[in-house]
């Protein structure tokens, strides 16, 4: 299984609203990434996270709170959004934590969430 | 910012013909690796090469790369109209994955 899924496809919220994304995986990988995707841009990394510790917070604002219950799990927390904060968040995973330099992973990635904060 | 440009920044041509994508880097890399994306969708992993390699084939995609001038190509030979898509390419840096701006391909039937 080389899945990674993400919940819900889509997302519309209010800017007083608190939601959470959901990416799951079951191929065993230690590594689990947030990128944010505005439209005919390249995918930016927001968070990483390896032996579900939080190893990277690329000074995301934190209205985003991530979360990695297991080592299969991966939330994003969303609360008190701005219109621009509307794009698609994608769920990556890779085989292993991060080793620094010399980290040759690939990357899976979900097929991402759909959101639009009114 | 993103480490990565690609040119063109969209490509249109006919099925059975071949595609021919660029992309530079700033700084030294592990290695490079090439995703395609369809629309609004999620990114999928095409292929890898490392910062030893000079080519790489895998079916019908070949990528090349040369550290002295940091760029890369990706080629799709006899295209498809099913490659229609977005194609990223992505460089290791430290211990993040960076990508470039994207080429959009159309292939028409």
């Amino acid at each position: 299984d080389t899945e990674v899924t993400q919940t819900p496809k889509h997302l519309v919220m209010g800017m007083t609203n608190k939601k959470s994304l959901k990416c799951e995986q079951h191929m065993g990988h230690r590594a689990m990434y947030w990128y944010k995707q505005k439209a005919k841009k390249p995918p930016e990394l927001m968070f990483v996270y390896s032996y579900e510790k939080l190893s990277i917070n690329e000074s995301v604002p934190s209205r985003f709170s991530p979360e990695c219950p297991n080592s299969s799990l991966l939330n994003l927390h969303l609360h008190a959004l701005q219109p621009e904060d509307s794009a698609l968040y994608l769920c990556a995973s890779s085989q292993a934590g991060l080793a620094g330099i010399g980290w040759t992973d690939t990357q899976y990635f979900g097929p991402g969430t759909r959101l639009t904060v009114l | 910012s993103q480490q990565g440009e690609e040119d063109p920044q969209a490509l249109s041509i006919q099925e059975g013909e071949n595609a021919t994508m660029n992309c530079s880097y700033k700084t030294s890399i592990n290695n490079l690796q090439w995703y395609r994306q369809n629309s609004g969708r999620g990114l999928v992993h095409l292929i890898l090469i490392r910062s030893n390699e000079r080519e790489k084939h895998s079916g019908r995609l070949r990528v090349t790369l040369d550290t002295s001038k940091k760029s890369s190509s990706l080629l799709i030979t006899a295209s498809r109209a099913a490659d229609t898509a977005s194609y990223f390419c992505a460089s290791i840096r430290g211990s993040r994955l960076t990508f470039g701006e994207g080429t959009q391909l159309t292939v028409n039937p």
